[in-house]
This record gives C-alpha cells, structure tokens and sequence, in this order.
C-alpha cells in the first residue's frame, strides 16, 4: 500500500546548522506531496507541497524538491533557528476523493542556542 | 478569526466509559476529519465526513463513533470498545474548493485512561 517513510528522530542540532530531513515514499501514481510541522501542544500546520515531479515547495526558509525518480521529498533548511524545534511530518495524497493524507512517522528536531 | 476549536485539551476516561470529543469549525469548510496521533506512528484516520449528515470510516475506526448533523461540528465518541484509547486526537476540515490538498487542523485533544 501506499506508505510515507521518514527519518527517525529525533534531530538535535545547534543554531545556524544545516537540516535535512529525509522522507521517501512509496505509491502506485503520482501524488502530490506536503510537509506539515506541529509546534508543541498544538495541532499541524502546512509548512509546504509540491504537486509533481520536480517542483519545489518553499516556506520560512525551508525547501523540499520532489524527486520521481528516488521518490523522496526531502526537507532541507540552510541555518536553523530555536524557534525551528518541532516535529516534522511527511505526507502525500492523491487527487480526487477525499483528503486521504498519509502521513509519516514524524521527526522531532530540537535546536539549540 | 477563523478556525478550528477543539475541546477539552485534556480529557481522562474511566473504565467502560464512552467520552466525546469536541470539534467545531467556522472555516465554511464541507469536509471534516479526525486522526488519531501515537508517539512514533505519524497520525491515522479515524473517520472522515465530506458532507453533512454523511460519514466513512477512516483506517481505524473500530471502537469509535461520530455524527455530523452541523456543517461546522463534527463530534467524536471514543466507546468502550476501543481498548486502547489513550492517543492525541487531531482534528482537521478542508474545503472542496481548495483541490481537496490542504487540511487545517485543530490543537488537540488528549485522551488518557484512569
């Protein structure tokens, strides 16, 4: 079945580092592809997507590609900040019917100062 | 401001007791969802509704219930049956017009056992 796998966390990185988050999928077609980030005690929010081969979603200074060919949506972001810590889902959906979103495991990130 | 309002934050379940969720939106959105969070497993779908007084059962929903007879509530009854209860509670709507791509979701609801 169709299923989104993610980078297990969590991530712990000083301020100003570099992130990557790795996320790969596997699915029949080709469907669209988000990034959600949950701040704690809260619920999820849309941080970006991308709806087909190649395009790069980007958002606070976070970017995905997403790559058919090693179906993988990797999120990356060039210097983190403290107010970065959350934790990071990966999902996909597909177009048409319901809003179905599968969702990866998530990946904690904590940064400090 | 627009939004979704779920309630309690915190709710605690004795044995064989059934409790109920609160979820309301005032987003005009058509469709409304509620998952189910674990540590380590992501979020899994409970139950889904695109309409009013319509409702599927999501990947999970053995041992819950919902009703949505108001286009901006969407309650969620977790019975006695579900053994397991004790998760986060997500819910979320989405409007059609929005390519059926982009879920707003609420705070939260945390469920524990006594």
């Amino acid at each position: 079945g169709d299923s989104v796998t993610q980078m297990e966390g969590p991530v712990t990185l000083s301020e100003e580092a570099f992130l990557t988050i790795n996320c790969t999928y596997t699915a029949t077609g080709y469907p669209s592809l988000f990034w959600y980030v949950q701040y704690p005690g809260e619920g999820l929010q849309l941080l970006l997507k991308a709806t087909k081969a190649d395009d790069k979603g980007s958002n606070k200074g976070f970017e995905a590609t997403y790559r058919k060919e090693t179906t993988s949506f990797h999120l990356e972001k060039g210097s983190v900040q403290v107010s970065d810590s959350a934790v990071y889902f990966c999902a996909l959906i597909f177009s048409g019917g319901y809003n179905k979103l599968i969702f990866g495991a998530g990946t904690r990130l904590a940064v400090h100062p | 401001d627009g939004g979704i309002t779920q309630s309690p934050k915190y709710l605690f379940r004795k044995e064989g007791q059934n409790v109920t969720l609160s979820c309301e939106q005032n987003l005009n959105h058509d469709a409304m969802y509620w998952y189910r969070q674990d540590p380590g497993q992501g979020l899994r779908l409970i139950y889904y509704s695109q309409i009013v007084n319509d409702f599927q059962k999501g990947d999970i929903a053995e041992g819950y219930s919902v009703s949505r007879e108001k286009k901006e509530s969407f309650p969620l009854t977790v019975t006695s049956a579900q053994k397991n209860p004790t998760a986060f509670y997500l819910c979320a709507s989405s409007s059609r017009d929005s390519l059926n791509e982009k879920l707003f979701f609420g705070s939260g609801t945390q469920l524990s056992v006594l």
